[in-house]
Formats: structure tokens, C-alpha cells, sequence
């Protein structure tokens, strides 16, 4: 069975001060992982896919990595405004061929302090 | 502007009282899925579409029924809610089933 797995649960950094949030994961094979952002009442949005061990991705503060068992989302000097929950998603290669559910992480909620 | 477009935002309902949630996306987007966030379980696939007319059961597709009549919609239909479908719920559309996904502002349904 897939499984993802985000940690920590919850963070709280100063404005300012860098740090990272972990995805692991447990596929038979990868199509494809991605993270996204969510603010509270709203959906979640769109930052970065990663289909290959060694990929990184960058975005403002954000900057995505991913090995072939986790990924990491480095957030340098955040700002109050990163305050949100990311979500980790990962998509597996399917043997028979078929549906591509991706399994989704129950996220880590960050908070940045002025 | 693209987007993925849900209605009602909020919606109370009793339960065994059929009801549909509508979900549209400007993108042309073959895939589009359904989702329900319930706190600590995180986002659950419900049912998703790779194109017209096909359909399939994601992880919790009990009490769910949707179709894919044309490109652009989505809709979500329960014909019987419960209180156990009292969630939180989001539409999503994607180009590829391996891009990341589009996602509508979300529907808060209460069964009572």
C-alpha cells in the first residue's frame, strides 16, 4: 500500500529563519510527486511536481528536493505570509496499467511569526 | 482567468435529501477528480475522470455517484447524504493525470 508521511505535524519558525519540511514516502514505483499549499478555508494550490530522484524545484522562498524515498521543502528567510499547511502528494506507477490515484499526506501546518 | 469553479460554497442539508454539487473548469482539462477533507484523514479521492465519459472509483466512493457528460463538468451527486458525508469538499482538474492538479474554493457540507 502507498503511504505518505509529513513531518513535523506542526512548525513555528521567526520570520527569517530557514528550515525544512519532510515528505516520505513508500510506492512501488514513482510517477510523481507533488506539493502543494493550503490556506485555511480554501483549496489547496499548485507548487511543484517532481518526477525523478535528484530533481529540485524553486519558487520565491520554496525550493523543492527528492530523493528516492522523501522530499524535502526547504523554505528560506520565510515571511508571515508563508504562514499555510503544505501538502505532500505522491502518484505511483501502476503494473496493471490503470488508475492513478495519488495518496496525499496530512500535511504540516507552518507558522511564521512577525 | 482559469479556475475551477464549485457550488454551493456551503450547503445544510437532512439527511436522504438528494443533492448535487456542481464543479466547472475553464482549461480544457482532460482530468478532473473529486475530493472530501475531513480533519485528520487529509484529502481522500472520491471519483475521477480522464476524459467524456469515463469514470472511476477513487479510495472512498460509498454513497457517491458523478458524471462526465462533457469536458468542462463534473458533478457530484448524492442521492441518499448522511451524516457520515458531512465534509469538506473540493473539485480538482488537471491537463495529465501526472501534472498537479487545479483545485475549486471547496463546498462545506453539513448532513444533519
Amino acid at each position: 500500500e502507498d503511504q505518505v508521511t509529513q513531518s513535523p505535524e506542526a512548525l513555528r519558525l521567526q520570520e527569517g529563519e530557514s528550515s525544512s519540511l519532510n515528505c516520505s514516502y513508500t510506492v512501488s514505483g514513482l510517477r510523481g510527486l507533488f506539493w502543494y499549499r493550503q490556506d485555511p478555508g480554501k483549496g489547496p494550490e499548485f507548487l511543484f511536481t517532481l518526477y525523478s530522484a535528484g530533481e529540485e524545484k524553486e519558487k520565491e522562498r520554496l525550493k523543492a528536493t527528492l530523493t528516492k524515498k522523501e522530499s524535502f521543502l526547504h523554505i528560506t528567510a520565510p515571511k508571515p505570509e508563508d504562514s499555510a499547511t503544505y501538502l505532500c502528494a505522491v502518484q505511483a506507477i501502476q503494473a496493471s496499467g490503470g488508475s492513478y490515484i495519488p495518496t496525499f499526506g496530512r500535511g504540516t501546518s507552518l507558522i511564521v511569526h512577525p | 482567468e482559469a479556475q475551477v469553479t464549485q457550488n454551493p460554497r456551503y450547503l445544510i442539508t437532512v439527511t436522504g435529501k438528494k443533492l448535487t454539487v456542481t464543479c466547472s473548469q475553464n482549461m480544457n482539462h482532460e482530468y478532473m477528480s473529486w475530493y472530501r477533507q475531513d480533519p485528520g484523514l487529509g484529502l481522500r479521492q472520491i471519483y475521477y475522470s480522464m476524459n467524456v465519459e469515463v469514470t472511476d472509483k477513487g479510495d472512498v466512493p460509498e454513497g457517491y455517484k458523478v458524471s462526465r457528460k462533457e469536458k468542462r463538468n463534473f458533478p457530484l451527486i448524492l442521492e441518499s447524504p448522511s451524516p457520515n458525508q458531512t465534509s469538506l469538499y473540493f473539485c480538482a482538474s488537471s491537463l495529465r493525470s501526472n501534472y498537479g492538479y487545479t483545485f475549486g474554493s471547496g463546498t462545506r457540507l453539513t448532513v444533519v
